[in-house]
């Protein structure tokens, strides 16, 4: 049972404009979710999180969106680069002000940011 | 600045042959985590190490031992190794004194067995 769903396995832009990648939950435990980008070869590395006391959290062109009513969350990425193309993993922790945070990933979306 | 080190990055292995996973980190941090990817899913946990001395499973903990060596280092054996093993290793470590930071993670074990 994926806890964590990202249905689009991966997403072609031109650069300049704006990437959405899109990620589903099930579990209304999870209160604390997070982005990580992947290059290949290479380990995840730690982009953007939220918690669910808010509903945006901005970071430069990177922004989430959290919707708890659809457990639904959202990156947008704005504008894209070529050097955004990558596998973004989304993830979600039951435990927002824990010092252990067992999370659970997506499955990815493998993002192309055409030239 | 290392970060998370794992070795090896790549292994290949027999079906019954044992093998330890490396991974050490120099942030201090006193959590530490295994995950395993496998192709079309996402990272799922093995272990995890909440401060020197504890371990606790995860997700998918069975065929997997772990062992918290000391604060920097979290070690993953595997005792008689399985084709479905065959998956990339990613070793992680968070600071249980800032909360919510995030997992910081190594590039990874690729393990294939035969």
């Amino acid at each position: 049972d994926q806890q964590v769903k990202q249905n689009s396995p991966s997403l072609s832009v031109q650069e300049g404009r704006i990437s959405i990648l899109n990620c589903d939950y099930t579990n209304s435990m999870f209160d604390y979710f997070l982005w990580y980008k992947k290059y290949p070869a290479e380990g995840p590395t730690f982009l953007i999180s939220i918690s669910s006391i808010k509903d945006k959290n901005e970071d430069g062109r990177f922004t989430v969106f959290l919707n708890k009513s659809a457990k639904h969350l959202s990156l947008h990425i704005v504008p894209s680069q070529p050097g955004d193309s990558a596998v973004y993993f989304c993830a979600a922790s039951p435990n927002y002000g824990g010092a252990t945070n067992k999370l659970i990933f997506g499955t990815g979306t493998l993002l192309a940011v055409q030239p | 600045n290392a970060g998370v080190t794992q070795t090896p990055k790549f292994q290949v292995l027999k079906t019954g042959q044992s093998m330890t996973l490396q991974c050490a980190q120099d942030m201090n941090h006193n959590s530490m985590y295994w995950y395993r990817q496998d192709p079309g899913m996402g990272l799922r946990l093995i272990y995890y190490s909440a401060s020197e001395g504890t371990t606790d499973k995860g997700e998918v903990p069975n065929g997997y031992n772990v062992s918290r060596l000391n604060k920097r280092e979290f070690s993953l054996r595997l005792e008689s190794a399985a084709p479905s093993q065959t998956s990339v290793y990613f070793c992680a470590s968070s600071d249980p004194d800032r909360p919510n930071q995030p997992q910081h993670f190594g590039d990874g074990t690729r393990l294939s067995i035969l």
